[in-house]
């Protein structure tokens, strides 16, 4: 079973909605991302959260928003997707914080349709 | 950027058999992980491998990190079909400042017949 928790497992959302991914880890990890992955592709960095405070975005639209309100929760709040950012939407968390070199562990993810 | 890659991109092994897989790197090799994800599953997280040389074993899969650093390869000695998946390696990569972030590469699909 994986440490780290994410939910809903899977979403259907119109381009107007708006939805929430949420992730949840409980290994006293201070380092969290959010990666994307379109099938038959590896996974593709979106943001990374290091002691809290955001520390990486690869440059991901504004309809994507992550949010960190400690350091056991992240979340990724969705405004306004196109059909081409559904996809499966990967939480990981690590040790260090992102300038040290330590395995991230992955959660099961949240399969996205967007309509 | 660094780039990683990967080979083969699939591959079909008979139960029992040996196998190995490779990841090549453009550049030196900080940080070098391994993982395996069933799809549309999460990636679970196998080795990490830092020196060069330096080789970690589990179970029945053996990696291992060339002495310069850009070349490590994944062995699975007489596999099973729970070893089927999808083998990803990883590499700590500059993300800007003092953050490193981990890129992928494009992945090896295991397909163990038994």
């Amino acid at each position: 079973d994986t440490e780290v928790t994410q939910t809903p497992k899977h979403l259907v959302m119109g381009m107007t909605n708006k939805k929430s991914l949420k992730c949840e880890q409980h290994m006293g990890h201070r380092a969290m991302y959010w990666y994307k992955q379109k099938a038959k592709k590896p996974p593709e960095l979106m943001f990374v959260y290091s002691y809290e405070k955001l520390s990486i975005n690869e440059s991901v639209p504004s309809r994507f928003s992550p949010e960190c309100p400690n350091s056991s929760l992240l979340n990724l709040h969705l405004h306004a997707l196109q059909p081409e950012d559904s996809a499966l939407y990967l939480c990981a968390s690590s040790q260090g914080g992102s300038g040290i070199s330590s395995p991230l562990h992955f959660g099961n993810g949240t399969r996205l349709t967007v309509t | 950027s660094q780039e990683l890659e990967q080979s083969p991109q699939s591959l079909i092994v008979q139960e029992g058999k040996n196998l190995t897989i490779n990841c090549t790197s453009s550049k030196t090799l900080y940080g070098l992980y391994w993982y395996k994800q069933k799809y549309g599953e999460g990636l679970i997280f196998l080795m990490m491998l830092q020196k060069g040389g330096e080789e970690k074993s589990h179970e029945k899969i053996t990696a291992k990190l060339d002495e310069k650093k850009q070349q490590s390869s994944l062995h699975i000695t007489a596999s099973q079909p729970s070893h089927a998946g999808i083998y990803l390696c990883g590499a700590d990569t500059p993300g800007g400042g003092s953050n490193y972030k981990l890129t992928f590469g494009k992945g090896t699909l295991l397909t163990v017949n038994p």
